[in-house]
């Protein structure tokens, strides 16, 4: 059975910086790629970026590119989103998906990792 | 790219057929046709109804169809259940980047 399983909800303070978690399990995860998805409170899901965990190729939403960092451990089957200072505004879930190729659609989706960011 | 366009919301009484829009550019929606579509009702992850504009995954009711003209897709759900009620977000691949439409919430009259 494919699972994707995320890090548990996250309290931080503004300026804090933050790296989650997305670990695939059931399948080959050097085959498929991860993109990570924001849903702020009360508003639409936008696309973040994605990696390639085969070599860690990734691309970026303009919107995202330079505040937050997609990366991925392949011996532990892990993709990670972190942030080296976090705002207010980063206050989400965040959810992870595994798809077939670059341009592939969203079968399997890991349970989302909320993320709070309050002084 | 900038967030495909959707409707805020639609409604439609049990049984009857609505049909959701979403209006890219040549650049996405217009240019590929990796259109897909999703279900998200809150608290849960989203769940993949529709890809490759047409396309239905094994499990998906047969209710819901997609399509696609020029730089608009569209979903249409027939035979509206009470259970279609939810937020539903279209998605296309852009190339550089995938985008999402801003989400439409369905109401069940």
């Amino acid at each position: 059975e494919v699972q994707l399983v995320q890090s548990g909800a996250e309290v931080k303070k503004p300026g804090e910086s933050l790296k989650i978690s997305c670990k695939g399990s059931g399948y080959s995860f050097t085959s498929y790629w991860i993109t990570w998805v924001r849903q702020m409170p009360g508003k639409g899901l936008e696309w973040m970026g994605r990696i390639d965990p085969s070599d860690s190729y990734t691309n970026y939403s303009p919107s995202f590119q330079g505040h937050v960092t997609i990366s991925a451990d392949r011996s532990i089957n892990t993709a990670y989103l972190q942030w080296s200072s976090l705002k207010a505004s980063d206050t989400a879930i965040y959810f992870c998906a595994r798809h077939w190729g670059v341009s592939g659609y969203y079968y399997d989706w890991g349970q989302g990792t909320l993320v709070t960011v309050s002084s | 790219q900038s967030a495909l366009t959707q409707p805020a919301s639609v409604s439609g009484s049990p049984g009857q057929s609505i049909t959701i829009s979403c209006t890219g550019t040549s650049s996405d929606v217009g240019n590929f046709n990796l259109v897909s579509w999703y279900q998200k009702h809150p608290g849960k992850a989203p769940k993949l109804m529709i890809y490759e504009v047409t396309k239905r995954p094994s499990g998906v009711s047969n209710r819901f169809s997609g399509s696609k003209s020029g730089n608009t897709a569209s979903l249409t759900i027939s035979g509206l259940q009470a259970e279609d009620e939810a937020d539903y977000y279209c998605c296309s691949y852009g190339g550089s980047d995938t985008v999402f439409g801003g989400g439409t919430k369905v109401t069940v009259l």
